[in-house]
């Protein structure tokens, strides 16, 4: 079992709609990473957080320490958002990411 | 340059060969990371890199792999006698440790293919 899980592995949604992946994680841990990855191309940090929540335009991320769970949200989504997100997890006392297997997010003019 | 990068972009090799991989790190970046992602597998952790510590090898997947960082920034992932299986994407990233928690920087990334 992968100590980090994403849900859902796939989303395809409307332009404009609400979407909302899920990660959920089974150890202790410092930080957790958003992560953005287009077709073919590199890989994006969104967000580091170790708690509560963060903002940046369209993207929100939130974490429940307690629960282990995060969840990032993305308002009033277009197709340029499509993309694969992935969850990442820095565990205590190390550096070394620790990666869930990534949403495919399909937006649809 | 402003951010990681890496080369080659695409390395495509013979089974049984040996390949290099560089990575550049963001300038005053202190920690280097390699990871892998191979088709269906998703991200994996290789090696890490900190200051003059010891690197953690504990991801490296085989004794055919070894990566070395010179003068603390440019490192060279390098792979003996490539398989098929090693096939993949292989992203480096830097970040700079000090207090607190700071954000990893992904390269570009090197696909290479086995055949």
């Amino acid at each position: 079992k992968n100590e980090v899980e994403q849900s859902p592995q796939n989303l395809t949604a409307q332009e404009g709609e609400f979407i909302t992946i899920n990660c959920s994680y089974s150890v202790g841990i410092s930080a957790l990473h958003w992560l953005q990855q287009h077709p073919g191309g590199g890989i994006v940090s969104l967000f580091m957080l170790s708690s509560g929540k963060k903002k940046h335009g369209r993207l929100i991320a939130t974490i429940n320490i307690q629960e282990k769970h995060s969840s990032l949200h993305i308002t009033a989504s277009h197709p340029r958002d499509s993309a694969v997100y992935i969850c990442a997890t820095l565990h205590q006392g190390a550096q070394k990411l620790v990666f869930g297997q990534g949403t495919r997010l399909t937006i649809n003019p | 340059g402003a951010g990681v990068s890496q080369s080659p972009s695409n390395k495509v090799t013979e089974k049984g060969k040996d390949v290099e991989l560089r990575c550049d790190p963001i300038s005053g970046h202190t920690a280097l990371y390699w990871y892998r992602q191979s088709l269906g597998q998703g991200l994996e952790f290789l090696i890490y890199f900190q200051g003059n510590s010891a690197p953690d090898k504990s991801g490296l997947p085989s004794d055919r792999f070894s990566a070395e960082r010179t003068g603390g920034s440019v490192s060279t992932l390098t792979i003996q006698r490539t398989q098929q299986e090693d096939s993949a994407v292989y992203l480096c990233a830097s970040s700079f440790i000090g207090r607190g928690l700071y954000e990893q920087y992904f390269g570009p990334g090197t696909r290479l293919t086995v055949t």
